[in-house]
């Protein structure tokens, strides 16, 4: 079985600054790491996934992610943020080994943007 | 990345009325589906999971009599709440997989209100 943890609920930041979204996961396979965004009333979108090879991953919309197996981490991190990046932003975790496409959610973490 | 259409967006119904929602993958073969709900706040809880062509599998504390969910296709699942009640109120998200991709795709999700 997987879990994950999502170290900040909230994390509130000025526009143009850098943000760190934190993810720790926990397994005893093999896994598959995904970052997904969801804005308000809406799915979710997938802005970035680690699968193999390069543990640097670039997303989607300026975002990407770094998946560090001995810490078990698998951080977002954007430069730069916009007003328009405000959502809530979920880390999940799959194992190829045996959940196939089952996603395993963190709890969620709020970003919001301020002007 | 693939299309998953989740319908209707919004659905306000009658206590004591059932309530159908349909997820369809429209550019890809999904051999597995997934149902999720969402509480305010809260991350997605897995409700069941379905493959095409056999019985749903239902996460633990989920009431299948209430919650069906039927496969009968490799583009459509649908998930109907029977007897809805206004505690059944929730955002219900699907979540499509197979087509050769490693990740599952998601609905735009569907706001039911029981009143």
């Amino acid at each position: 079985a997987q879990s994950v943890t999502q170290l900040d609920s909230q994390v509130p930041v000025f526009e143009e600054a850098p943000v760190e979204l934190r993810c720790n996961y926990s397994s005893s396979v093999s896994v598959y790491l995904f970052w997904y965004v969801q804005y308000p009333n809406q799915g979710l979108q997938l802005l970035l996934k680690y699968l193999s090879g390069s543990t640097l991953v670039k997303g989607i919309n300026g975002f990407e992610a770094e998946f560090n197996k001995s810490q078990t981490s698998f951080h977002l991190r954007k430069p730069s943020v916009h007003i328009s990046d405000t959502a809530e932003y979920f880390c999940a975790v799959t194992s190829p080994v045996t959940s196939g496409s089952r996603l395993t959610f963190g709890e969620g973490t709020q970003l919001t943007v301020n002007p | 990345g693939a299309v998953v259409s989740q319908h209707p967006s919004r659905v306000i119904c009658k206590s004591g009325t059932s309530v159908k929602i349909e997820c369809r993958s429209l550019d890809f073969q999904a051999t597995t589906m997934f149902w999720y709900r969402q509480f305010p706040k809260q991350s997605l809880m897995l409700m069941a999971t379905s493959n095409e062509g056999s019985k749903a599998t239902y996460e633990q504390g989920v009431e299948k009599d209430k919650f069906l969910i039927n496969h009968a296709s490799l583009t459509l699942s649908t998930l109907t709440v029977t007897s809805a009640h206004p505690e059944d109120s929730s955002f219900y998200i699907c979540s499509a997989a197979g087509g050769g991709y490693t990740e599952a795709f998601f609905g735009q999700g569907t706001r039911l209100t029981v009143v």
